[in-house]
């Protein structure tokens, strides 16, 4: 199994500002992925961060809104930039663990007023 | 696109019942499919993995089966508990890290 740290655990953040949120994993994984979960809603993937190369953005998400970091195969940061209450989500953070298995981070929940 | 589908978004059910949660699915061509647990405020903890050539797994008191051609799943909790008050998310896997998950069902076991 993976775990996975993330902070800040919660936040309330003022409209306008930008907010990084870190992930720690406990060990090496090629791939981490970035989820938003708005309120009552599913898991939306936001990006796929490689380490050593630019993260891949889905569809609605874009690189100046959300810029990603992976300076290492342990760790990375996402950025919720220029923030909106529209922005008001859990942020999580996930790996691919033995076996096809998906682990989560704790989330990060983020009230932007 | 892959659309993922869970009924019934609530349930509230009485210590000691079994019960069936269902997850279906709109494009059969999944890799995989996982079904989580999640906490209020909290992240997601992965309860059963089912490859796309298995039928099913088995953890505890969990049973998940998976019928790609009906493009459909079900997990199987067996003895409710309080401790199982949750929500629950399915999510299809395809080829390139593709995942999709569904809205989830919220089930609240009544001591």
């Amino acid at each position: 199994s993976a775990v996975i740290s993330q902070k800040p655990s919660r936040d309330i953040c003022q409209r306008g500002t930008s907010l990084t949120i870190q992930c720690q994993v406990d060990s090496q994984v090629t791939m981490m992925f970035w989820y938003r979960q708005q309120p009552g809603q599913s898991l939306t993937l936001i990006a796929t961060a490689n380490q050593g190369s630019e993260a891949t953005y889905e569809s609605g998400f874009v690189i100046d809104k959300f810029p990603i970091s992976r300076p290492n195969l342990t760790f990375s940061t996402l950025t919720v930039s220029n923030m909106s209450p529209e922005d008001s989500s859990i942020y999580l953070c996930s790996v691919r663990g033995s076996g096809n298995t998906i682990y989560f981070g704790e989330g990060s929940w983020l009230t932007v007023v | 696109k892959q659309e993922v589908t869970q009924i019934p978004a609530a349930l509230s059910v009485p210590e000691g019942e079994n019960l069936v949660l269902n997850c279906s699915f709109t494009d059969s061509a999944i890799y995989n499919l996982q079904w989580f647990r999640q906490d209020p405020g909290k992240g997601l903890t992965s309860l059963l993995l089912i490859q796309s050539s298995q039928r099913e797994q088995t953890s505890g008191r969990l049973n998940a089966s998976l019928d790609k051609s009906s493009g459909r799943s079900t997990l199987y909790i067996a003895a409710s508990q309080p401790g199982d008050s949750a929500t629950y998310l399915c999510a299809v896997e395809h080829t390139g890290n593709q995942f999709y998950f569904g809205t989830g069902t919220s089930l609240t076991v009544i001591p």
